[in-house]
């Protein structure tokens, strides 16, 4: 079985500060790990996703998470938050199972406030 | 190349009212899967496919049916609508297990049950 917390479901930060999203996956097999953005009134789309070939991740828009084994963690982090940062960002697990279909488990969400 | 696309954007029923949602997606995805939103609880699968003619049940696929009659497209059904189904349904399609591709979503279909 896997799951995902996100902790905390909202974070504010200032413009130009560090931005820092908390993921904490529980998978009985090699997990996948993923990110999502997801702007009002859109879908989902991707961020970065870790499939084992590099523990830190770097994805698009600055963005870049790192894998930790023994905290079973996979914090999404930024340098430097910029306004068009403000979006819900989700955490996500699929494991390594053929049996699987490729599920996904999201976590609740944390939605990121940018301040000027 | 338009993705994964929805039909309708929004809509509102009436208790015991019955519609379907479409999702299309051009990408050649194997895999297609129906999700729903609401505040707080992230996206929960509802029903999912692996293949034109399959499907399965997700975590939460009480009063909804589906059906993939084309590779293409994944119908999400409510035969009787209720409120407790007022929320937003994504769309999501993905390629088989094994290859560690994420999935790629619609842009939702926001559903009112008065």
């Amino acid at each position: 079985a896997q799951s995902v917390t996100q902790l905390g479901s909202h974070v504010s930060v200032s413009e130009g500060a560090l931005v820092l999203l908390r993921c904490n996956y529980s998978s009985s097999v090699p997990p996948y790990l993923f990110w999502y953005v997801q702007y009002p009134n859109q879908g989902l789309q991707l961020l970065l996703k870790y499939t084992s070939a590099a523990t830190l991740v770097k994805g698009i828009n600055g963005f870049e998470a790192e894998f930790k084994k023994s905290e079973t963690s996979f914090h999404l982090t930024k340098p430097s938050a910029h306004m068009s940062d403000a979006a819900e960002y989700f955490c996500a697990v699929s494991d390594h199972n053929d049996t699987n279909a490729g599920k996904s488990t999201f976590g609740d969400g944390t939605t990121l406030t940018v301040k000027p | 190349n338009a993705g994964v696309t929805q039909t309708p954007k929004f809509r509102v029923l009436k208790t015991g009212q019955s519609m379907t949602l479409l999702c299309a997606q051009d990408m050649n995805h194997e895999y297609m899967y129906w999700y729903r939103q609401d505040p707080g609880m992230g996206l929960r699968l509802i029903h999912y496919s692996v293949g034109e003619g399959t499907t399965a049940k997700g975590e939460v696929p009480d009063g909804y049916n589906v059906s993939r009659l084309k590779k293409q497209n994944f119908l999400l059904g409510l035969e009787s609508a209720a409120p407790s189904q007022t929320s937003v349904y994504f769309c999501a399609s993905g390629l088989p297990t094994g290859a560690p591709e994420e999935q790629y979503f619609g842009p939702g279909t926001r559903l009112t049950v008065t």
